[in-house]
């Protein structure tokens, strides 16, 4: 069983660009999250997904972010002219319906130049 | 508010020296807790869960933690450390199906 499969592993954008990072969960796994790490700091929670629907995205910014998680196919974060600032390590994890325990994905680092 | 709070940023041991880091948390309702490792370059790794029960939970690679419910504490400990366990330790909490909350984390360095 495949684990949490996030790409790409790295990512490198001029700012104003756009980056679209995806993330496919564990096989059996309807629930997504999407976490981000700044340098020197731990995760922080950004947005909570299940198939075809966002549950909580407290955690997200109020522009130029958005996630999705459609019926078929890999979870997107999307972040639309990106700026230095948002340069981290975005990281996915996914849970079984009724799970607690959250499986991570070895994350993409996004550089904006 | 929803919180974790990690006591210390950076740790240095040497190697067969104990480890305790500890870990506070507010979070309202039941919670489930968490410790993470993330070794150099590499994604996030469970190294023990605490969902109910015994509240002396063992993990991989010879770590436990204690839940201490009256001290909203869940410290992990190791009687001997290693070098290989240089890393980044997380500490996390949740409530059933909703978003982890993490801890800043502790940065461990083992000397050989």
């Amino acid at each position: 069983n495949a684990g949490v499969m996030q790409n790409p592993r790295h990512l490198v954008r001029r700012r104003g660009q756009e980056a679209r990072l995806r993330c496919s969960p564990m096989k059996g796994h309807s629930h997504v999250y999407w976490y981000r790490q700044l340098p020197e700091e731990g995760l922080k929670f950004m947005v909570y997904l299940q198939k075809e629907n966002i549950i909580d995205e407290s955690g997200m910014p109020k522009e130029r972010f958005s996630a999705e998680f459609p019926k078929e196919g890999p979870s997107i974060l999307r972040i639309q002219q990106v700026v230095r600032g948002d340069s981290a390590a975005y990281f996915c994890a996914s849970s079984p319906p009724r799970g607690d325990e959250q499986f991570f994905g070895p994350g993409t680092r996004l550089t904006v130049l | 508010a929803q919180s974790v709070s990690q006591h210390n940023h950076h740790v240095i041991l040497s190697e067969a020296a104990s480890l305790e880091l500890g870990c506070n948390y507010s979070y309202g309702g039941t919670v489930n807790l968490f410790w993470y490792v993330q070794y150099p370059g590499q994604h996030l790794q469970l190294l023990l869960k605490y969902f109910s029960g015994d509240p002396l939970v063992k993990g991989i690679k010879g770590f436990e933690a204690e839940f201490i419910k009256s001290k909203f504490s869940f410290n992990l400990r190791k009687p001997s450390v290693q070098w290989s366990d240089t890393a980044e330790y997380f500490c996390a909490v949740n409530g059933r199906g909703f978003k982890t909350i993490f801890g800043a984390g502790t940065r461990l360095f083992v000397k050989a």
